[in-house]
């Protein structure tokens, strides 16, 4: 069964970088297109961006220019680096694994919640 | 970016009922849509994808169709353990994939 976990800073500082961790257990990393989603509190669902085992990435335009998706084959990881945050940012935030194509996310992680606050 | 727009946003059903919720698109997406659950607390689970298709261990009351901007998904029979919000995304011309805003789902 495959399985995703996140990790990283539950608590970061505006301006400063968040950055997290997505490993995967139970399946490898290859042949998939990982993601990113994100929910601001009582809020949906937004498209982070996406990374290809390969390494090719697509990212949403409006986090384009603050966004950095890598993975990690070697250690069955992807990640996840967002510079520059504001307090727009804090959010609940899922890794993802995701068929292509069609393209749809049939396995996430529970979710870990980063509050951008001093 | 293409815009997705769920209607309701939020229904109340008694269980047995058949539900509804529709998802339009701002563009012709052909059937690049998925469908997710999500309950209280929990990541959201995938439902439906590429408009119609139930995904492995989903029961059968869900069910997906449409295609171009318009498109529905049903529960034949509500059960109790259907509640939760109900979310659809667009996969035609990504980036960015987009959701729709939500439908919230209660039981009488």
């Amino acid at each position: 069964q495959v399985q995703l976990q996140e990790s990283g800073p539950g608590l970061v500082k505006p301006s400063e970088t968040l950055s997290l961790t997505c490993t995967v257990s139970g399946g490898s990393i290859s042949s998939y297109y990982w993601s990113w989603i994100r929910q601001s509190p009582g809020k949906g669902l937004e498209w982070i961006g996406s990374i290809f085992y390969s390494g090719s990435t697509d990212y949403s335009p409006s986090l384009k220019s603050r966004v950095t998706i890598s993975v990690d084959t070697s250690k069955n990881q992807f990640s996840l680096r967002l510079t520059s945050v504001t307090a727009a940012d804090t959010a609940m935030y899922y890794c993802a694994r995701g068929k292509w194509r069609p393209y749809y996310l049939d396995y996430w992680g529970q979710g870990t919640l980063v509050t951008v606050s001093s | 970016d293409i815009q997705m727009t769920q209607s309701p946003s939020s229904l109340s059903a008694s269980v047995g009922d058949r539900v509804t919720i529709i998802c339009q698109a701002s563009q012709d997406i052909s059937s690049f849509l998925n469908w997710y659950q999500q309950k209280p607390g929990k990541a959201p689970k995938l439902l439906i994808y590429d408009a119609s298709n139930l995904e492995t261990g989903v029961p059968s009351r869900f069910s997906g169709s449409g295609s171009g901007t318009d498109f529905t998904f049903t529960i034949t029979s509500l059960q109790p353990e259907d509640i939760g919000t109900y979310y659809c995304q667009q996969f035609d011309n990504l980036p960015p994939s987009t959701f729709g805003q939500g439908t919230r789902l209660e039981i009488k």
